[in-house]
């Protein structure tokens, strides 16, 4: 399924570097999502985007930084990460953002060097 | 804290039928979804239940029971196929119908 896109699916970066994350959904939906996946934890809501406002921070460090400019597009960007950052980030969208099934994109695998 | 306890990992035979558990706190409780995540993949839905009782989805159903705070994923005819993680996930009012995820069951398929 090629519903949600992620670009790019690896990356490495250094600590002090400043990169982006992409994510864009083709199924028309009005909610959109940021997760964190590390081994063998559950999932970590980042961020939630309904109707391009920004609903959820769930206590995420200010050096991760969503945009969402159109209702198709979402961005992560990263500045000064940690190498406790390391993980799979996740999006996802929702026709709305209440009790509706997500459809995730496949990730972006983050090394944090 | 609004828990999701499912079991970390379980083994099952090719063509035999497994039953996965999900547990959660029954407070506010707004709807239970069930994913598959193979390795490297992204998380693909599988069921919804917000009612009490048994949805089948060809070889694939999920149980609810609202009041014991109780769910299950019932898989049969296993598939070599079948070898993932099964991840629950539990939408509360109360934290404004955020899911809260458990940590996901590695189901592991033999021969």
């Amino acid at each position: 399924e090629t519903g949600v896109t992620q670009t790019p699916r690896h990356l490495v970066m250094g600590m002090t570097n400043k990169k982006s994350l992409k994510c864009e959904q083709h199924l028309g939906h009005n909610a959109m999502y940021w997760y964190k996946q590390s081994a063998k934890k559950p999932l970590e809501l980042m961020f939630v985007y309904n109707f391009k406002e920004q609903t959820e921070n769930n206590s995420v460090p200010s050096r991760f930084s969503p945009e969402c400019p159109n209702s198709s597009h979402l961005f992560l960007h990263l500045h000064t990460l940690q190498p406790e950052d390391s993980a799979l980030y996740l999006c996802a969208s929702s026709r709305d953002r209440d009790n509706q099934p997500q459809h995730f994109g496949d990730g972006t695998r983050l090394s944090i060097l | 804290g609004q828990n999701i306890d499912q079991p970390t990992e379980m083994t099952a035979t090719e063509g035999a039928i497994v039953q996965i558990n999900c547990t959660y706190q029954t407070s506010g409780f707004n709807g239970l979804f069930w994913y598959q995540q193979h390795a490297g993949e992204a998380p693909t839905f599988l069921s919804y239940n917000v009612l009490d009782g048994l949805e089948e989805k060809g070889r694939f159903s999920s149980f609810l029971s609202r009041s014991k705070g109780y769910s299950y994923l019932l898989l049969k005819e296993l598939q070599m196929k079948d070898s993932a993680s099964y991840l629950c996930a539990v939408s509360y009012r109360d934290s404004n119908y955020q899911l809260i995820w458990g940590a996901g069951t590695k189901l592991i398929i033999k021969p």
